[in-house]
């Protein structure tokens, strides 16, 4: 079955510095890979998402991940973070022929001044 | 703008009562899904539904059951509300199976007392 790690359940970072979050997964075969954000009492919105192609994905508000099939991770990158980035955010992965989607259990990201 | 509602944001009930949690989405989306949110667990699958008629059993369906008698409607209930049901439940469509983005209601937060 798959499983997915995000091994940092916060993060704080200074506005404008760049940040990493963390996402690693058990099971290769057939992966689709998405990274969803949450806002405060709000639904989770899609960040972006990795189906095929290129590994190197780009998603809204000027994130983006890299896939690494041989470490099997999804790190979500930014290079310059700001204070509206301040949420929760979720790695998530389907493993072709399974019947769910996984999430991770999230990582807070706080964007200080 | 196409969405998804859920209804009521917030409820309080009692251990013991039927309980029936609100879904509808204006994407026209087939597939449908139910998770709940608790910490340290990120989001569960409950049941999920591939179109009219069709549902399916997640990973935490137990005390739980949804029916779907049209594209925009899933409503959730719970039969018999129990203290560990309290959580913050969440709807989600796509247009898609697992593989594909979903996109998420801003939830219902139940406690049970």
């Amino acid at each position: 079955a798959q499983s997915v790690t995000q091994l940092d359940s916060q993060v704080p970072v200074f506005e404008e510095a760049p940040v990493e979050l963390r996402c690693n997964y058990s099971s290769s075969v057939s992966v689709y890979l998405f990274w969803y954000v949450q806002y405060p009492n709000q639904g989770l919105q899609l960040l972006l998402k990795y189906l095929s192609g290129s590994t190197l994905v780009k998603g809204i508000n000027g994130f983006e991940a890299e896939f690494n099939k041989s470490q099997t991770s999804f790190h979500l990158r930014k290079p310059s973070v700001h204070i509206s980035d301040t949420a929760e955010y979720f790695c998530a992965a389907f493993t072709g022929g399974g019947n769910k989607l996984t999430f991770g259990t999230g990582t807070q990201l706080k964007v200080e001044l | 703008d196409a969405e998804i509602t859920q209804s009521p944001r917030h409820k309080i009930t009692e251990t013991g009562r039927q309980v029936t949690l609100a879904c509808h989405q204006t994407w026209n989306h087939n597939n449908m899904f139910w998770y709940r949110q608790d910490l340290g667990h990120g989001l569960r699958l409950i049941h999920y539904s591939y179109g009219v008629h069709d549902t399916n059993k997640g990973e935490v369906s137990d005390g739980y059951s949804v029916s779907r008698s049209n594209t925009e409607d899933l409503p959730l209930t719970l039969e018999s509300a129990a203290s560990s049901q309290t959580s913050v439940y969440f709807c989600a469509s796509s247009d898609g199976g697992f593989n594909q983005p979903q996109h998420f209601g801003d939830g219902t937060r139940l406690s049970i007392l």
